[in-house]
């Protein structure tokens, strides 16, 4: 199985200030049909996670513009430009390249 | 508005087997596949597998083949993932997640089915 490691796994940010959660993969996420099934979710407590980023770098539809993907291969990367209340929670990479789909540790994002 | 909703808690005993059910609403789960993932308390997410809602063709986990079975019933837009020979391991939150048009990523996930599996 492919194995992701986030980090950090906890990130305390000021509110206003930037934050960024890196993601590596222990093989090439590229499939072959040339795509990278690479995302991105945010889970808030006691709520299901929610899609932020898909294939490395779209923002999924409703997502705010602060957040943003980056990567390629077998490391990524999310940031957010300015960390708002409401971005608390655990971030989640996902690889959807190979079965069986594979997750992150998750990075839990708290306000210092 | 599109949503999926899922079926109540469950408390079962070791050995039993679960039946967690995701009524789509909002649009018809033939168009999309549908994922299968879990989260054990205070734990990550593990992907247990998908079913195809248009041929009912099914893709599972290795860790789950052979315990897990995906269905749909096209008739009342609802899928259903079956568990058996539960352990206390198998004490998750279930959640039933749309894959997303055009990518492979769950964009619209059900509210969560609590399993608890105790003696």
């Amino acid at each position: 199985d492919i194995v992701l490691t986030q980090t950090p796994l906890s990130s305390p940010v000021t509110l206003g200030q930037p934050a960024s959660i890196s993601c590596t993969s222990s093989q090439s996420l590229v499939h072959t049909d040339g795509n990278t099934y690479f995302s991105w979710l945010h889970q808030r407590p006691g709520q299901p996670p929610r899609l932020l980023i898909y294939e490395i770098s779209n923002r999924f539809s409703g997502v705010p513009d602060r957040f943003s993907g980056s990567g390629a291969g077998t490391h990524f990367t999310l940031k957010i430009s300015r960390v708002e209340a409401e971005d608390v929670g655990v971030y989640y990479c996902m690889q959807a390249t190979q079965f069986p789909f594979t997750f992150g540790q998750g990075t839990k994002l708290e306000v210092k | 508005q599109e949503q999926l909703v899922q079926s109540g808690a469950e408390v079962k005993k070791p050995g039993a087997s679960v039946r967690v059910s995701c009524q789509a609403s909002g649009y018809l789960l033939t168009g999309y596949y549908l994922h299968w993932l879990r989260q054990a308390p205070g734990q990550g997410l593990e992907w247990m597998g998908w079913i195809n809602g248009y041929s009912g063709d099914t893709d599972y986990a290795q860790n789950f083949q052979g315990r897990v079975t995906m269905t749909r019933d096209t008739s009342i837009n609802t899928a259903y993932m079956d568990v058996s020979r539960l352990t206390s391991d198998d004490t998750a939150l279930y959640y039933c997640a749309r894959r997303a048009a055009g990518t492979l990523s769950p964009d619209i996930w059900g509210q969560g089915t609590r399993v608890t599996v105790s003696s």
